[in-house]
């Protein structure tokens, strides 16, 4: 029951810059809640990458930064490289579901 | 250093119950506010649900397609958190995460995830 809307798939040439969208409503990102990031590598658990909307963990490289705006939130990757291949997803919290919401997750394709 | 390992996962038939365990270490277990988030073979991640702390109230909040069926608990003797699964359904089979609950509301820290596969 993902309540957060992201695309199915972005690609993009080694080096360029892509952005994932997040998009969700007025009772989670809307209402001010936080939206953080994660990563999951084909066939691993996932990964935070981003937390707080724009805060990178400790060992996230710099090419990875949030932003947040309104309802919607987005990912940016710039300088892609091979091993960013992965699905990312964006959570959030939900006040009328009192809990978490995830994205509906984006392949992230290297060309 | 902070580990998460899940166990309890298998094969169980519609209707049947299971209880998953996530043994926690690295970190004050008791203060830590915990989620369990599954995923489906091939699918999204999927917040099942969280407890807080004791010192919080112990309060569980459980995502609608669990609850009534679902139930976490913690063992703060034991560093252990819990799965109740009752009720199962074929579209409970995924992959089942325990992760840490940070006070900004993601997921810090993630176990390994056991598998439950519900089919007759």
């Amino acid at each position: 029951q993902s309540v957060l809307t992201q695309p199915p798939s972005v690609s993009g040439a080694l080096g360029q810059r892509v952005t994932i969208s997040c998009t969700g409503s007025s009772s989670n990102i809307g209402a001010g809640y936080y939206v953080h990031w994660y990563q999951q590598l084909p066939g691993t658990v996932p990964k935070l990458l981003i937390y707080g909307n724009g805060y990178r963990p400790s060992g996230v490289p710099d090419r990875f930064s949030g932003s947040k705006s309104g309802t919607s939130a987005s990912l940016a990757i710039s300088g892609l490289q091979a091993e960013d291949e992965a699905d990312y997803y964006c959570q959030s919290y939900d006040s009328n579901l009192s809990g978490f919401v995830f994205g509906t997750g984006t392949k992230v394709t290297v060309l | 250093e902070v580990q998460l390992v899940e166990s309890g996962g298998g094969l169980v038939k519609p209707g049947g119950s299971l209880r998953l365990s996530c043994a926690a270490s690295g970190f004050t277990f008791s203060n830590a506010w915990m989620s369990w988030v599954r995923q489906a073979p091939g699918k999204g991640l999927e917040w099942v649900g969280r407890i807080k702390s004791n010192k919080n109230g112990g309060t569980t909040y459980y995502a609608a397609p669990v609850k009534g069926r679902f139930t976490i608990s913690r063992d703060d003797s034991t560093d252990t958190l819990y799965l109740q699964m009752n009720s199962l359904k074929t579209e409970d089979t995924a992959v089942y995460y325990c992760t840490t609950d940070s006070s900004s509301y993601y997921c810090d820290y993630w176990g390994q995830g056991t598998l439950v596969t519900v089919s007759s």
